[in-house]
C-alpha cells in the first residue's frame, strides 16, 4: 500500500525568507504524480503544484518550486520569498493508483 | 458556483442519529471521492466511485456507506453517528482518463464539518 509521510508538523518562517517542507512517499507504482495542496484557514484545498514521476526536471510555480529526487522517493516543497498569504496546512499527495494518499500534513506559520 | 458543492457546510447532530452530506460536481469527472480530516491525521480516504456502477471501500469506511445517484452526486451516510465521527468532511473529484495532464489532481469541495455529541 501507499504511504505518505510528512515528518514536519510544523514549521514557521520569516516573512521574505525561504521554507522547505517534505515529504516522503512509498509507492509501487510505476507510473504516478505528486502533488501538494495548500489549505488556509478558509480551509479550502487548494492545489499548489504538481510533479510527473517521468519528468527529471522539478516543477516550479512562482515562488514555489519542488526537490523531487525520485530513487529516494523525495518531494519536498520549497517556498520562496514567504508572504504572510502562505500561512497553512500544507498536504503532499501522491496519485499513481486507484487511491490517492496524502501525508499527515504540515502547519506553516508565517512570522511577520 | 463552485464545481464541487457540499451540504450542509455545517451540521451538529447528536450520537445514533442518521446523517447524510451530500455531493454535485458540474466538472463532468468520473471519479468522486469522500475524505476525512482529522488534526493531525490528513485526510483518510473513506470511500471513492469510478462511475455509477462502481463503489469501492477506502482506508477507513466502517460506520459509513455511500451512493453514487448520477456521474454528479455522490452522498456519504452515517447511518448511526457516533462521536468519532466528529470530523471534517471533503468530497473531491478527478478525471484520470480524459486529461491526462491533470491526472490524479483532485477538485475539492469547500468540506462538511460535522460534530457528533
Amino acid at each position: 500500500a501507499q504511504t505518505v509521510t510528512q515528518s514536519q508538523p510544523e514549521m514557521s518562517v520569516q516573512e521574505a525568507e525561504t521554507v522547505t517542507l517534505s515529504c516522503t512517499y512509498d509507492t509501487s507504482e510505476s507510473d504516478y504524480y505528486l502533488f501538494w495542496y495548500k489549505q488556509p484557514p478558509s480551509r479550502q484545498m487548494i492545489l499548489v503544484i504538481r510533479q510527473e514521476a517521468y519528468k527529471q526536471q522539478n516543477a516550479t510555480e512562482n515562488r514555489f518550486s519542488v526537490n523531487f529526487q525520485k530513487a529516494a522517493k523525495s518531494f519536498s516543497l520549497k517556498i520562496s520569498d514567504s508572504q504572510l498569504g502562505d500561512a497553512a496546512m500544507y498536504f503532499c499527495e501522491e496519485g499513481g493508483s486507484e487511491k490517492l494518499v496524502f501525508g499527515k500534513g504540515t502547519k506553516l506559520t508565517v512570522n511577520p | 458556483d463552485a464545481d464541487v458543492t457540499q451540504t450542509p457546510r455545517n451540521r451538529i447532530t447528536k450520537t445514533g442519529k442518521r446523517i447524510m452530506l451530500e455531493c454535485s460536481q458540474t466538472k463532468g469527472h468520473d471519479r468522486m471521492y469522500w475524505y476525512r480530516q482529522d488534526p493531525g491525521l490528513g485526510l483518510r480516504l473513506i470511500y471513492y466511485s469510478f462511475d455509477v456502477k462502481d463503489i469501492n471501500k477506502g482506508e477507513i469506511s466502517d460506520g459509513y456507506s455511500v451512493s453514487r445517484q448520477a456521474q454528479a452526486k455522490f452522498s456519504l451516510s452515517l447511518e448511526s453517528a457516533i462521536p468519532n465521527q466528529t470530523a471534517l468532511y471533503f468530497c473531491a473529484t478527478s478525471d484520470l482518463v480524459r486529461d491526462l495532464t491533470r491526472a490524479g489532481e483532485l477538485f475539492f469541495g469547500e468540506g462538511s464539518r460535522l460534530t457528533v455529541l
